[in-house]
């Protein structure tokens, strides 16, 4: 059974950094894409980044370049997402997904239950 | 930029069908992806490739991609059916996955 189980809520102040951390189990963790995903508060979806633990190759969203790091741990099977400078609007709900992604298609195939980042100015 | 257009909400009683589409030139193209989102939960994805269903969806959930408009359809629809759906694509151009900007389910 997949599951991606991640870090609590947190509180941050403007301008500081929070890292979220989804420890994973279920299938061979390498071999897979995982994804970070945000909503803030009654928006839709919005896609940040990737990373593949095999290879440690990350991609971002344009508008999170220079700010967002997706980091992996091969020993804990264990995505970080880090986000700096942080502002208000950033406040959101963090969701990491595994990805299946093939020639053609790519897909948010499990879900972490999200994690709550609060920024105050 | 890559836009995918759905409509804001979309209202049924239960028993009928509901219809919720993502609009783009030249979509049936792509293979698109849903995802319900309850209230408070995380997304899940209950159609991928246009219209194939992971293990556990019921076959009330189904999808199709033609032209510049794909379709989620959920029959009979029932009370814990009330969510957001969203339909994602990816967006070979970027490089990166895009989400529509979701439709919200409401049973009268």
């Amino acid at each position: 059974q997949v599951q991606l189980v991640q870090s609590g809520a947190e509180v941050k102040k403007a301008g500081s950094s929070v890292k979220v951390s989804c420890k994973t189990s279920g299938g061979t963790f390498g071999s897979y894409t995982f994804s970070w995903v945000r909503q803030a508060p009654g928006q839709g979806l919005e896609w940040m980044g990737r990373i593949i633990p095999m290879s440690d190759t990350t991609n971002y969203a344009q508008r999170f370049q220079g700010r967002v790091t997706i980091t992996a741990d091969d020993s804990t099977s264990t995505v970080y997402m880090q986000l700096r400078s942080l502002k208000p609007e950033d406040t959101a709900v963090y969701y990491c997904a595994r990805v299946f992604s093939t020639w053609g298609s790519f897909y948010f195939e499990h879900w972490g239950r999200g994690t709550e980042v609060t920024v105050s100015s | 930029s890559y836009v995918l257009t759905q409509p804001p909400s979309v209202s049924v009683a239960p028993g009928q069908t509901a219809t919720i589409t993502c609009g783009r030139d030249n979509i049936g193209s792509n293979n698109v992806h849903w995802y319900q989102q309850r209230p408070g939960q995380a997304p899940v994805l209950i159609v991928y490739d246009d219209s194939d269903r992971p293990s556990g969806i019921p076959e009330r959930f189904s999808g199709s991609n033609s032209e510049n408009r794909a379709t989620l359809t959920v029959s009979r629809v029932e009370a814990g059916d009330e969510a957001d759906y969203y339909c994602q694509v990816w967006d070979i151009n970027s490089d990166h996955p895009v989400f529509g900007g979701g439709t919200k389910l409401t049973v009268l």
